[in-house]
C-alpha cells in the first residue's frame, strides 16, 4: 500500500515534443504528489506538486493532472528541451512534511535536439 | 525559498574508517529530517527520519548502529556512516521538512561517498 508505481522506466522525446510520465498508488491517505527532477550528481529538485483537491496545476511548461477515483496522477512536459533531460521522480506523502515520501522508482528522460 | 546545504558534497574514505555528513537548514527551521540513500540508476531509499531532539526512527533493514543520525538543533542534522565498508559506497541525500510549512520538503544536493 505503500508503493507508488511509476511509468516509464525511460523516455526519448523529440525536441519541442511533450513528454509524459505516469505514477499510480494504493493509499488513499496520500494526499500530497510532488515530481521530482534529479540531474546526476544532484539531489532530487521540487518541480510542481498537486494536492488531492483539484485535477490539474501547471506551471509553465509543466502540468500535473490528477484523478483521484484512478489513483492516478501523470506529469505532462510541453515543447520538451535538451536542458529536461534528466531523471523524473514521482512522490506521495501523507499528513504533511512530518511524514516521509514514498518515492517512485524514476523515469529517465532525454530529450534529442 | 527554503535552502539545505549538505557537506561533503563528496567524500573517499578507507574501509573500517567512519565519515559523517552535515545538512544544515540555512534559513528555515528543519523540525524533521530524511536520510536517504540512492545507488545509480535507482531511485531514493529511504534510511531513518528524525525530529529534533528525538532519536532517529530507521526503516526496515537499515543498521542504527551503522548509521548514526544526531538531529540535535533546529538547523543542523548529522549522519556518520561508522566502520565504513565498499558496500556502503553510495550517494546520501538529506531532506528537510519545517511543520510551520506543511507539504514542504527542501533536500540538500547529496554526498558521493567512496569507500576504498
Amino acid at each position: 500500500q505503500q508503493q507508488v508505481k511509476q511509468s516509464p522506466q525511460s523516455l526519448i522525446v523529440q525536441k519541442g515534443g511533450i513528454s509524459i510520465i505516469n505514477c499510480a498508488y494504493e493509499n488513499t491517505a496520500f494526499d500530497y504528489f510532488p515530481w521530482y527532477q534529479q540531474f546526476p550528481g544532484k539531489g532530487p529538485a521540487l518541480l510542481i506538486a498537486i494536492r488531492p483537491d483539484v485535477s490539474e496545476k501547471k506551471e509553465g511548461r509543466f502540468t500535473i493532472s490528477f484523478n483521484k477515483s484512478a489513483k492516478q496522477f501523470s506529469l505532462h512536459i510541453m515543447d520538451s528541451q535538451p536542458g529536461d533531460s534528466a531523471t523524473y521522480f514521482c512522490a506521495a506523502s501523507k499528513g504533511g512534511g512530518s511524514e516521509k515520501l514514498v518515492f517512485g522508482k524514476g523515469t529517465k528522460l532525454t530529450v534529442n535536439p | 525559498g527554503a535552502v539545505v546545504s549538505q557537506h561533503p558534497s563528496w567524500v573517499i574514505c578507507k574501509s573500517g574508517t567512519s565519515v559523517k555528513i552535515e545538512c544544515r537548514s540555512l534559513d528555515f527551521q528543519a523540525t524533521t529530517m530524511f536520510w536517504y540513500r540512492q545507488f545509480p540508476k535507482q531511485s531514493l531509499m529511504l534510511m531513518a527520519t528524525s525530529n529534533e531532539g528525538s532519536k532517529a526512527t530507521y526503516e526496515q533493514g537499515v543498521e542504527k548502529d551503522k548509521f548514526l543520525i544526531n538531529h540535535a538543533s533546529l538547523t543542523l542534522s548529522t549522519l556518520t556512516v561508522t566502520s565504513a565498508h565498499p558496500e556502503d559506497s553510495s550517494f546520501y541525500i538529506c531532506s528537510a521538512s519545517d511543520r510551520g510549512l506543511p507539504y514542504g520538503y527542501t533536500f540538500g544536493s547529496g554526498t558521493r561517498l567512496t569507500v576504498v
